[in-house]
């Protein structure tokens, strides 16, 4: 599975929108992005997941590069309550989930 | 519907002692995964189960780590003679073997060895 590379760290006012990026320049073709979230002291959280096309659901927009090897998560309006670790994974839907390791995520810190 | 569970939420052991972790998955769900996510760290992959196929096992990271699932049911994560350096939160998630194959997560246990 393609590694991927998200900063550290972000930092966003409440009510703006928070855009993670997240490079995958080794993707394959049959490679999907998928992003997750992990609140403090819970367990991760599916938020949205794409192959090529941009993607939009109730929680967040996905924007992948046409190469393919960036993608952006959009979160519209961001709450304080999105402060969380985010982490971006590709991996080729459903035979070697686990090989594609969550990282370290980026730390988005959403403030009032 | 209900999500996944896993039991004990905390566990405290001596060093040395063998723990037996358990996770529920959601019904239905073919594909269970094991993680371990040492303090301020990423998710680190143990193992996946996929319906009646050979786990991948290439995640544990010795022998004294071992899973069992029966089914696609419950999952049991066993950690022989522990150490020091598995205290960690482990996390199974589950997942349909179906577009978009997204995993949900457990709350996670808490693991410290003393």
């Amino acid at each position: 599975d393609a590694k991927t590379t998200q900063p550290p760290s972000m930092d966003c006012a409440e009510g703006r929108a928070a855009n993670l990026p997240c490079n995958h320049s080794t993707i394959s073709g049959n490679e999907y992005v998928y992003w997750y979230r992990q609140i403090h002291s819970q367990g991760p959280q599916y938020i949205i997941h794409g192959l090529k096309n941009n993607e939009t659901n109730e929680m967040a927009s996905l924007i992948i590069t046409e190469d393919r090897k960036s993608s952006t998560l959009i979160l519209p309006h961001a709450t304080l309550r999105d402060t969380a670790v985010y982490y971006c994974i590709v991996r080729v839907a459903p035979t070697n989930a686990g090989k594609s390791t969550f990282g370290d995520g980026t730390t988005l810190t959403v403030k009032p | 519907g209900a999500g996944v569970s896993q039991s004990p939420s905390n566990k405290v052991t001596e060093k040395g002692k063998d723990v037996e972790l358990r996770c529920d998955p959601i019904s239905g769900h073919t594909a269970l995964y094991w993680y371990r996510q040492r303090l301020g760290q990423g998710l680190e992959f143990l193992i996946y189960f996929q319906g009646n196929s050979a786990p991948d096992k290439s995640g544990l990271p010795s022998d004294r780590f071992s899973a069992e699932r029966t089914g696609e049911s419950v999952s049991t994560l066993t950690i022989q003679r522990t150490q020091q350096e598995d205290s960690a939160v482990y996390l199974c998630a589950s997942s349909r073997l179906q577009p978009p194959y997204e995993q949900y997560f457990g709350p996670g246990t808490r693991l410290t060895v003393t």
